[in-house]
């Protein structure tokens, strides 16, 4: 059962533009959640991320918004830039006993067209 | 965050072999995390390494098949163990420096034939 879904495998923006990347989750009990971004033969890097008391966190051109009641989050880049192409997964945090651990999405691979 | 290296960065191993993977931090770190990331997948947590006490495995994945060691604050082992080719994927090994973010290696990219 997928906690954390990304439903769109792929997207593409012509560069200047907005990039809208959605996620969507199940577990109420989630209370942090982070967005990261993987290049081809690389580990994923952090982005940006957003507690669960807040619906909005910004930094530079990203923009993450949750939508709790809706247990929906989206990151937002703009103006979206050809290196920004990458795979992006969505990660929620929550508790499971007395470990905190990270459920992740599929990924949505972004291509940004100059 | 932590700069991260893995060893080796790929590999190509029979069947029946095992491997095993290196994670070198460049502090020192509590918690540190393998992952396993299959094509088309997302990533999938192996087990939690921690330091002086034996690893914390996730539901179907066991010590005898992903012995894990972890003998100081900034090094980890992890061996995948008697290989089949459904062991072929992305090992990623992180570490947490705060409660929330991870910070991952490059990876460790296994074919097994």
């Amino acid at each position: 059962d997928q906690q954390v879904k990304q439903n769109s495998p792929s997207l593409s923006v012509q560069e200047g533009r907005i990039s809208i990347l959605n996620c969507d989750y199940t577990n109420s009990m989630f209370d942090y959640f982070l967005w990261y971004k993987k290049y081809p033969a690389e580990g994923p890097t952090f982005l940006i991320s957003i507690s669960s008391i807040k619906d909005k966190n910004e930094d530079g051109r990203f923009t993450v918004f949750l939508n709790k009641s809706a247990k929906h989050l989206s990151l937002h880049i703009v103006p979206s830039q050809p290196g920004d192409s990458a795979v992006y997964f969505c990660a929620a945090s929550g508790m499971t006993g007395n470990n905190r651990k990270l459920i992740w999405g599929l990924g949505t691979s972004l291509a940004v067209n100059p | 965050s932590a700069v991260i290296s893995q060893k080796p960065s790929r590999d190509i191993c029979q069947r029946g072999t095992s491997l095993t993977i290196q994670c070198q931090v460049d502090s020192q770190v509590t918690m540190m995390f393998w992952y396993r990331q299959q094509p088309g997948q997302s990533l999938t947590l192996i087990a939690t390494a921690n330091q002086g006490s034996e690893a914390t495995y996730e539901s179907g994945f066991v010590i005898d098949k992903f012995p894990i060691s972890r003998p100081n604050l900034t090094f980890s082992t992890l061996t995948v163990s008697n290989m089949s080719p459904e062991d072929s994927s992305i090992y990623l090994c992180s570490v947490a420096t705060g409660p929330y973010e991870q910070y991952f290696g490059p990876g460790t990219r296994l074919t097994v034939t």
